[in-house]
């Protein structure tokens, strides 16, 4: 069974543009969930998705946005970018989000200029 | 609050020597605990978790953990260490009893196995 899957690996943007990251879940699994991971604040929590509503959000901008559609793949975008943005970007996905195990993508990484 | 600490934010220990990489939580409720390993450029990969039960679970490649409720402590072990074993170590938890999915992670762990 595929992993889950994050397009592009790789991203170069520049101040006050904006940008859509892809996450595809493992087959079968309903749940999304986005991670920012910086050198200094660590893992945190941005966003889960669930059968295309957001079940559940974390103490980030209203900038940080997300969707996810009928076959679960889910997309996170951010709007008005900040050098503070930058980040590795990582999907997980489980079952149901009940918690089962999260599986994780390699993510994508994002450079703000 | 809920919150993961991981005291050491380096770990050395030569081949062949067993390991251990520590967390320590505090929640208000039962915890899962997780533990994830992350290579160079990679994603985080799972290797354990624990829910119920046996407070001794057995993961992937050779790693352990246990829980121990008292000292609220999910401390990650491994008999004898591999160099391929360097890696960051991430405890993470989520609440049992919130319909959260959420997990909060510790600050990581850098394990270093010296041939």
């Amino acid at each position: 069974k595929a992993g889950v899957t994050q397009t592009p690996r790789y991203l170069i943007k520049t101040r006050g543009q904006q940008v859509t990251l892809s996450c595809s879940p493992i087959s079968g699994h309903r749940s999304v969930s986005w991670y920012q991971q910086t050198p200094g604040q660590g893992l945190q929590f941005l966003f889960e998705y669930f059968s295309e509503t957001q079940r559940n959000k974390g103490n980030f901008p209203g900038r940080f946005s997300g969707r996810q559609f009928s076959n679960s793949r889910s997309e996170m975008n951010v709007s008005t970018l900040e050098l503070g943005d930058s980040a590795l970007y990582l999907c997980a996905s489980s079952l149901t989000g009940r918690g089962e195990t999260q599986y994780f993508g390699p993510g994508t990484r994002l450079l703000v200029l | 609050a809920q919150s993961v600490a991981q005291p050491e934010d380096q770990v050395n220990v030569a081949e062949g020597n067993p390991l251990t990489v520590k967390c320590t939580y505090s929640v208000s409720g039962n915890p899962y605990l997780f533990w994830y390993v992350q290579y160079p450029n990679r994603g985080l990969q799972f290797l354990l978790k624990y829910i119920t039960g046996d407070n001794l679970v057995k993961g992937s490649y050779g790693f352990e953990a246990e829980f121990n409720k008292s000292q609220t402590s999910f401390h990650l072990k491994k008999p004898s260490a591999l160099v391929s074993d360097s890696a960051l170590y991430f405890c993470a938890v989520r609440l049992l009893q919130t319909g959260a999915n959420n997990l909060f992670f510790g600050t990581g762990t850098r394990l270093t196995v010296i041939p």
